[in-house]
C-alpha cells in the first residue's frame, strides 16, 4: 500500500514568494496532520483535519501559513508571502480511527526560503 | 502548555548493550503515547504504541508506561549500530488527536 504522500521533496525560493506544499494521505484514514520540524523547536503541530474539516489550527504560526483539504485524498499547506525563518521540514501525516491510532508520516518537504 | 520532555543526549552505548530512552509528559490525561524513530534527513517512522500501564515487548524493542509517574520509556535490546537515530516520543493529549512531540533524545551504537 502506498503511504502518505508529499510533493515536492525539496523546495527553494526567495523570500516574498508564495509556497505551496502537497500531501496524499493514506486511503481511508480520516485525520490527516500537518507538522513542521526546526532544530530549535523540534516537531510542532501546524493544523489537523478530520473528515476534511479544519479541527485545530492553533498552531499556524499567523495569517500568512493557510491550509485546505478539498476532499480525502488531497490537502495543501500555503505560505503567502514566505519568510526565511519559514524555512524548516514540512511533515503530513494521517490516521485512521480515533485517537489511539498510530499516525503515519509523509517524506517531509525541505523548505528554504533565501 | 503540554509539554512532552526528552534528554536530548547523544546517549552512547556499545552494540549488544540495552539502550534506555527516557520521556515524561506532562498532561495527567493524556492516553495514547508513541515511539518514533527518525534516521538523519528521513521522516518519523512508528516504533511501538502503548495505552496501558505496564510493559509492551515487541522483538528488540520494549515500552514502559507509568501513568502515576507521568513517565514513559523505550528499551532496545542487544542494539545494534542500524538503531543509531533520534528517538522521539510522542503522547496525543486528553484535548484531542494531536500528537505532542519531544526534541528527540539521539541515540549512537557503538561497534
Amino acid at each position: 500500500d502506498a503511504g502518505v504522500i508529499q510533493s515536492p521533496r525539496h523546495e527553494v525560493t526567495e523570500m516574498g514568494q508564495e509556497v505551496t506544499l502537497r500531501c496524499k494521505p493514506i486511503s481511508g484514514h480520516d485525520y490527516l496532520f500537518w507538522y513542521r520540524q526546526t532544530m530549535m523547536r523540534g516537531l510542532e503541530l501546524l493544523i489537523y483535519f478530520n473528515n476534511n474539516v479544519p479541527i485545530d489550527d492553533s498552531g499556524m504560526p499567523e495569517d500568512r501559513f493557510s491550509a485546505k483539504m478539498p476532499n480525502a485524498s488531497f490537502s495543501t499547506l500555503k505560505i503567502q508571502p514566505s519568510e526565511p525563518r519559514d524555512s524548516a521540514v514540512y511533515f503530513c501525516a494521517s490516521s485512521q480511527g480515533n485517537s489511539n491510532q498510530p499516525q503515519h508520516f509523509g517524506d517531509g518537504t525541505r523548505l528554504s526560503i533565501l | 502548555q503540554k509539554e512532552v520532555e526528552q534528554n536530548s543526549g547523544p546517549l552512547s552505548v556499545p552494540e549488544g548493550a540495552i539502550a534506555s530512552l527516557n520521556c515524561t509528559y506532562s498532561d495527567r490525561g493524556s492516553q495514547s503515547f508513541f515511539w518514533y524513530r527518525q534516521y538523519s534527513g528521513k521522516s518519523p517512522e512508528l516504533i511501538m504504541f502503548i495505552y496501558s500501564n505496564g510493559d509492551k515487548e515487541d522483538g528488540r524493542f520494549t515500552a514502559q508506561l507509568n501513568k502515576a509517574s507521568q513517565y514513559v520509556s523505550l528499551l532496545i535490546r542487544d542494539s545494534q549500530p542500524s538503531d543509531s537515530a533520534t528517538y522521539l516520543c510522542a503522547v496525543i493529549s486528553s484535548s484531542g488527536y494531536a500528537l505532542n512531540f519531544g526534541k528527540g533524545t539521539s541515540l549512537l551504537v557503538t561497534p
